[in-house]
Order: C-alpha cells, then sequence, then structure tokens
C-alpha cells in the first residue's frame, strides 16, 4: 500500500465553523506533512511531524492546529477561517524526515472553500 | 533564501512533438533536485529526481540532468502524450532538513492529438 489517503475530498465552512481534515498513511513512514495550495501557485509547506513530535511549523496562524495522534495518521483542526484560506490541502508521508533523498508520497488533497 | 524559478506556461504542443520546461534554482551548497508531476484533481506524484551535480534523472521518458554551472535542471521529453497533460513543478530539497521543498511556480502543458 503506497497511498496518502485523505478526507473529505472537499469540504465547504462557514467562517464560524470548526472542521477537521484527515490524512492516514499505512507506509510505515513517520514523518508527515500538511501543505497548502493556492489556486494556480506551487505547493507551500505549513507544518512536518517526525515521529509524532512537531518538527515544523511554517509560522502558520494559529486558526490551523496539527494534530498527529499516531504515526499513521496526521489532523488539521480549522477554526474560524478566512475566505482567503480557501485552497487545496496536501497532505504527505515520508520514511522517517530528515534522512537525505527521501521520496514524499502525496495524498490527492482535500480542497476546502471558506464562505 | 533558495528558490526555484519555472518557466511561464501555459505549454501547449501536439502529440509527439518534444518537450522541454526550463527550470533554474539558487541556492546555497548543492541540494537535490526534483520534478513533480500533478495531474488535475490530484496530489503531487515525484517524477524524477537527481541529487548531484551531472547526475541525470529519468523516468516515464522525461529526463533532467543537474548542471552546477548554470544552476539548471531542465526537463524533456522526446515526444509527449496527450495523457502526459498536467502540471509540472520543479522543486529543490531545502538543505535545513526535514525533507522541506521548496517549489517553482509550476508549468502548465496541454498536449492536443
Amino acid at each position: 500500500d503506497t497511498e496518502v489517503t485523505q478526507t473529505p475530498k472537499h469540504l465547504v465552512m462557514g467562517m464560524t465553523n470548526k472542521k477537521s481534515l484527515k490524512c492516514e498513511q499505512h507506509m510505515g513512514h513517520r514523518a508527515m506533512y500538511w501543505y497548502k495550495q493556492k489556486a494556480k501557485k506551487p505547493p507551500e509547506l505549513m507544518f512536518v511531524y517526525s515521529y509524532e513530535k512537531l518538527s515544523i511549523n511554517e509560522s502558520v496562524p494559529s486558526r490551523f492546529s496539527p494534530e498527529c495522534p499516531n504515526s499513521s495518521l496526521l489532523n488539521l483542526h480549522l477554526h474560524a477561517l478566512q475566505p482567503e484560506d480557501s485552497a487545496l490541502y496536501l497532505c504527505a508521508s515520508s520514511q522517517q524526515g530528515q534522512l537525505l533523498n527521501e521520496k514524499l508520497f502525496f495524498g490527492s488533497g482535500t480542497q476546502l472553500s471558506v464562505l | 533564501g533558495d528558490s526555484v524559478t519555472q518557466m511561464e506556461g501555459p505549454v501547449t504542443l501536439s502529440e509527439e512533438a518534444f518537450l522541454t520546461i526550463n527550470c533554474t534554482y539558487t541556492a546555497t551548497g548543492y541540494p537535490s533536485l526534483f520534478w513533480y508531476v500533478q495531474y488535475p484533481g490530484e496530489g503531487l506524484q515525484l517524477l524524477l529526481k537527481a541529487t548531484k551535480a551531472d547526475d541525470k534523472g529519468s523516468n516515464k521518458g522525461f529526463e533532467a540532468t543537474y548542471r552546477k554551472e548554470t544552476t539548471s535542471f531542465h526537463l524533456e521529453k522526446g515526444s509527449v502524450q496527450v495523457s502526459d497533460s498536467a502540471v509540472y513543478f520543479c522543486a529543490l530539497r531545502d538543505p535545513g532538513g526535514y525533507n522541506k521543498l521548496i517549489f517553482g511556480a509550476g508549468t502548465r502543458l496541454a498536449v492536443h492529438p
């Protein structure tokens, strides 16, 4: 199984809602990532977890709250988002996060619209 | 900081045409370089990579050579197919660790029969 599975595929939420994005992999990878991709732009790194510990936070606003409950799961909790947060949110995983030239495996993303 | 610059698209080609997508980078040291492809409605897939100068990455008929002298990593394919239509991202690995990738802006390729 070389898949990274993201749910839901599409999400529409209001600015006062609380929602969560879910990411799952069963490749035994110990590093997991959240990227944000605005329309027609490249992906930008948000967070990196390595061995279930937050290793990188790219100065992401606190309305985005990541969680890594175990090595196979990664969540992104959303609260009080703004319309400009509308984007494709991509999850990825890799073997450890620090080895040279690890391959990243990406999920197909959650397309988020904030109204 | 490190950065990647790609040629602007879209690139429109007829089937069996030759493809070149230019990519140059700015970095301290010698980062690993990658090409990722994103098909409509999907996430990114690693297409090929090169880890040191003069390395050639290749996959599915695509090739790119790591040129230290010109800080380039241009993507080429001798004969494109309609199924190659996608967005192509050049990227480098940030030397700071944790497999952080810095992507170029992406180049959209449209191949017509």
